[in-house]
């Protein structure tokens, strides 16, 4: 069983589409994350939910809104979107406050057109 | 706030040497330090992690990294790399009672030759 699933692991969509990325893990973590990895490989946060609750909010555009209906779901939504919004998302999840690390899943591809 | 600083964006040793990845942090509190590995098309995957307990750290795929308090240092090393260590490594800090933010230095690539 994969621990930290992501779907899909490739999109490709036009500019001005709405579309969803899903997230789910198995390990009974509290704590679950999104980042994003741009074409120079650097990682930034964007959010984090800590039991269903927004915990970390990062300077993101509103036109992305992460929903948590529980603690082993993350899903982000991106509205209108733009071509600097392609890169590889990475959904990560963590049990306290990630003291022991992160576990990753293997990431989804989007790619703007 | 804390923040991270690879030196080096890429390194390139040849097979059987010694791997050295250069990792220096910045934090106002005693940080838990970590290094992930991403190979090709893939997920970061843990390394090894500092959480105050001993300072030289052993982890998978015999790696180690000696924190160094005095020098805010936290490198990565391996005594012989293998072909299969080519990848991207990551060194990360989260602050005590940052709660839950983890911070990401740039990356570094290594290369293993022949």
């Amino acid at each position: 069983d994969t621990a930290v699933s992501q779907t899909p692991k490739y999109l490709v969509t036009q500019m001005g589409n709405d579309k969803s990325i899903k997230c789910e893990q198995n390990l009974g973590h509290d704590t679950m994350y999104w980042y994003k990895q741009d074409s120079k490989k650097f990682l930034k946060i964007m959010f984090s939910y800590n039991n269903k609750e927004l915990i970390i909010n990062e300077t993101v555009p509103n036109r992305f809104s992460p929903k948590s209906p529980d603690k082993a779901h993350l899903n982000l939504h991106i509205n209108s979107l733009e071509l600097g919004d392609s890169a590889v998302y990475f959904c990560a999840s963590s049990q306290d406050r990630g003291i022991a690390g992160y576990t990753f899943g293997s990431g989804t591809r989007l790619t703007v057109v | 706030a804390q923040s991270v600083t690879q030196l080096g964006s890429h390194v390139s040793v040849s097979e059987g040497a010694l791997v050295l990845l250069r990792c220096n942090y910045s934090s106002s509190v005693p940080p838990y330090l970590f290094w992930y590995v991403q190979y090709p098309n893939q997920g970061l995957q843990l390394l090894l992690k500092y959480t105050s307990a001993a300072t030289l750290v052993k982890g998978i795929n015999g790696f180690e990294a000696e924190f160094k308090k005095s020098e805010t240092s936290f490198h990565l090393t391996k005594p012989s790399a293998h072909m299969s260590d080519a990848a991207e490594y990551f060194c990360a800090v989260s602050e005590r009672g940052g709660g839950f933010k983890t911070i990401f230095g740039a990356g570094t690539r290594l290369f293993v030759k022949a």
